[in-house]
């Protein structure tokens, strides 16, 4: 069984589109994360929640906006995507927002062209 | 804020030999420090983890060494065998906050037959 899964796991897009990525995790973990990956394999925290509610939200461009619909979905939206954005995004859960193991998705690829 | 410097950025060692991987933080209030192995197209996974109440942690073929008043702590692996090839991160963050994890930029480990 898939603990963290993510979709799609490949998303190739033109410049100026707007796109999302889902995420879900059946740990039944209340603490889920976004992270960027970039080419050079730099992962960096971009949001956290906690039970549907923002504990950590970096300095991302508004551009991005996530959502929680439940402690077991954690989906990312991002508005009129430029070259920069282009990574790999992960997501992740937790149990707890204090510490401890996070569980990471298989990652998904956005190409902006 | 916290930044962790992780080195070599790749280290090639012959199977069966010991790898060494280091890093240093910058926030005397990080308390909490995992290192999580990454394979080609898959997301980072926990392999060990260590709190800054604890100088050494082992398990099996792999240990994680801490020396707070220096900063800098150190992933060992032992009698390394093939499919320990992966990217290696260590990371750090305050136990009992919002868990930031801030990673380091990652070791490239390969181990040559």
């Amino acid at each position: 069984d898939t603990a963290v899964s993510q979709t799609p796991k490949y998303l190739v897009t033109q410049m100026g589109n707007d796109k999302s990525i889902k995420c879900e995790q059946n740990l039944g973990h209340d603490t889920m994360y976004w992270y960027k990956q970039d080419s050079k394999k730099f992962l960096k925290i971009m949001f956290s929640y906690n039970n549907k509610e923002l504990i950590i939200n970096e300095t991302v461009p508004n551009r991005f906006s996530p959502k929680s619909p439940d402690k077991a979905h954690l989906n990312l939206h991002i508005n009129s995507l430029e070259l920069g954005d282009s990574a790999v995004y992960f997501c992740a859960s937790s149990q707890g927002w204090g510490g401890g193991e996070q569980f990471f998705g298989p990652g998904t690829r956005l190409t902006v062209l | 804020g916290e930044n962790v410097e992780q080195h070599p950025s790749t280290l090639s060692v012959q199977e069966g030999d010991s790898a060494v991987i280091k890093c240093t933080y910058s926030d005397s209030a990080s308390n909490y420090f995992p290192w999580y192995k990454q394979e080609l197209g898959k997301g980072p996974q926990l392999i060990i983890d260590i709190r800054s109440n604890v100088g050494e942690k082992k398990d099996q073929r792999i240990a994680v060494t801490l020396n707070k008043t220096a900063k800098h702590f150190s992933l060992h692996i032992t009698e390394t065998q093939p499919e320990d090839s992966a990217v290696y991160f260590c990371a750090a963050s305050v136990w009992g906050g919002a868990q930031k994890l801030v990673f380091g930029q990652g070791t490239r480990l390969t181990i040559n037959p």
